[in-house]
């Protein structure tokens, strides 16, 4: 079964600062998506950002961007010029895609405080 | 933008009664989740729901929990017999054919 491991339960960032988040994930499969999201105090799931296993190339998606490390199994979020409202829980996620209807496995997340 | 409809948004029952939340998907989306989060710990996968039936569930699904979609456009978790246990925040989640999932507000359930 797939794992997924966030190391840091939670982190602190200056407001306008740059900070990574942590993921790594325990696989045997090589097709494959990763996610990121953000729970904030609404409770709701947002999606941040997302990655295509077999992509080399790092998405980006505006102040997010993630450092996809196939070989190592590991997935990182960076949030350049941090702002109050990216305080958060942040959710790692993976999905198989063996198939169209594989569920997601979360970690077990990050909380972020942003500092004014 | 479509959003993934939940309610109630939050639902206070007595240990040992039914409960059923309900989900709404966006439209033409074609599989659809559960999802359960205990306060303060991860978001854990119950089941998910395609082509009118189950096509995987975790070891929490169990035969207190089902899942229906009755008129083709509500998605209804229904827990039969609450346990204190099953105190959690309930999230509805949906997908097309990208690889995008869409998450409702969730419903918190209290079981007092």
């Amino acid at each position: 079964a797939q794992t997924v491991t966030q190391s840091q339960p939670e982190m602190s960032v200056q407001e306008a600062e740059t900070v990574t988040l942590s993921c790594t994930y325990d696989t045997s499969e090589s097709d494959y998506y990763l996610f990121w999201y953000k729970q904030p105090p609404s409770r709701q799931m947002i999606l941040v950002i997302r990655q295509e296993a077999y992509k080399q190339q790092n998405a980006t998606e505006n102040r997010f961007s993630v450092n996809f490390q196939k070989a190592a199994k590991s997935f990182s979020l960076k949030i350049s010029d941090s702002q109050l409202g990216d305080a958060a829980m942040y959710f790692c996620a993976y999905r198989s895609a063996r198939s169209g209807n594989t569920p997601l496995v979360f970690g077990k997340g990050t909380r972020l405080s942003v500092i004014a | 933008e479509p959003e993934v409809t939940q309610t109630p948004s939050h639902q206070v029952t007595q240990m040992g009664q039914e409960v059923i939340l309900r989900c709404v998907p966006i439209s033409n989306h074609l599989y659809f989740y559960w999802y359960r989060q205990i306060l303060g710990q991860k978001v854990e996968f119950l089941v998910s729901f395609y082509n009118n039936e189950i096509s995987e569930k975790s070891e929490i699904f169990d035969d207190q929990f089902s899942v229906e979609r009755p008129d083709g456009s509500n998605f209804t978790l229904k827990i039969r017999s609450t346990k204190l246990e099953d105190s959690a925040m309930y999230f509805c989640a949906s997908r097309g054919n990208s690889r995008g999932y869409t998450f409702g507000s969730g419903t918190r359930l209290t079981v007092v």
